[in-house]
């Protein structure tokens, strides 16, 4: 599985756009980009998921560029609740669907 | 309401005296994992199952065992946990149909072995 970084943090001001980038600049064509988000030592939370068009869901956007190499997950109005340490996975469909966490971005959403 | 279960949350035991960690989901998926996070290295998998009596070793199996007789049930057993076990463990569960498809994770378990 391709690797990923991330910025370690970024801050956002509670009901503004929040955008998380990520590279991911060896991907290969048959890998997905999956974002996940821990909420403080709680369980991991499945976000979007893309392959290389735009993806929306009732959480957040994924915008994923033409060349794979790069993605940003955009949480269009962010609350206090989204304060969270959010993950960019890349990953294929392997027998063994394991996920291959980094640091991740700690978002931190101010009042 | 679909979730994965994971009992206990908090368990503090001593050195060599064996443990179950229970995980149970109702989702009816075929994969199930556990997962072990430490500070400043992430999550990483111990042990996966594809399906019931379907097993097989992570990242980082040495110390655990796991059985999987029922679909919904996926326990993790130390069978003499050390200190270097204190950890937060995740169980996570997804359809096995599917490639692509969402992983489901439970609450955690804190475990704090003296």
């Amino acid at each position: 599985d391709a690797k990923t970084t991330q910025p370690p943090s970024m801050d956002c001001a509670e009901g503004r756009a929040a955008n998380l980038p990520c590279n991911h600049s060896t991907i290969s064509g048959n890998e997905y980009v999956y974002w996940y988000r821990q909420i403080h030592s709680q369980g991991p939370q499945y976000i979007i998921h893309g392959l290389k068009n735009n993806e929306t869901n009732e959480m957040a956007s994924l915008i994923i560029t033409e060349d794979r190499k790069s993605s940003t997950l955009i949480l269009p109005h962010a609350t206090l609740r989204d304060t969270a340490v959010y993950y960019c996975i890349v990953r294929g469909a392997g027998s063994n669907y394991k996920l291959t966490f980094g640091k991740g971005t700690l978002l931190t959403v101010n009042p | 309401e679909a979730q994965v279960t994971q009992n206990p949350r908090y368990l503090i035991t001593v050195t060599g005296k064996k443990l179950t960690v229970t995980c149970s989901q109702n989702m009816n998926h075929e994969y199930m994992s556990w997962y072990r996070q430490d500070p400043g290295l992430g999550l990483r998998q111990i042990y996966y199952s594809m399906n019931v009596e379907v097993t097989d070793k992570g990242d980082v199996p040495e110390g655990y065992k796991v059985s999987r007789k029922e679909k919904r049930n996926f326990p993790l057993i130390l069978e003499s946990p050390s200190p270097n076990q204190t950890s937060l463990y995740f169980c996570a569960s997804r359809s096995g149909t599917s490639g692509y498809n969402e992983q489901f994770f439970g609450p955690g378990t804190r475990l704090t072995v003296l």
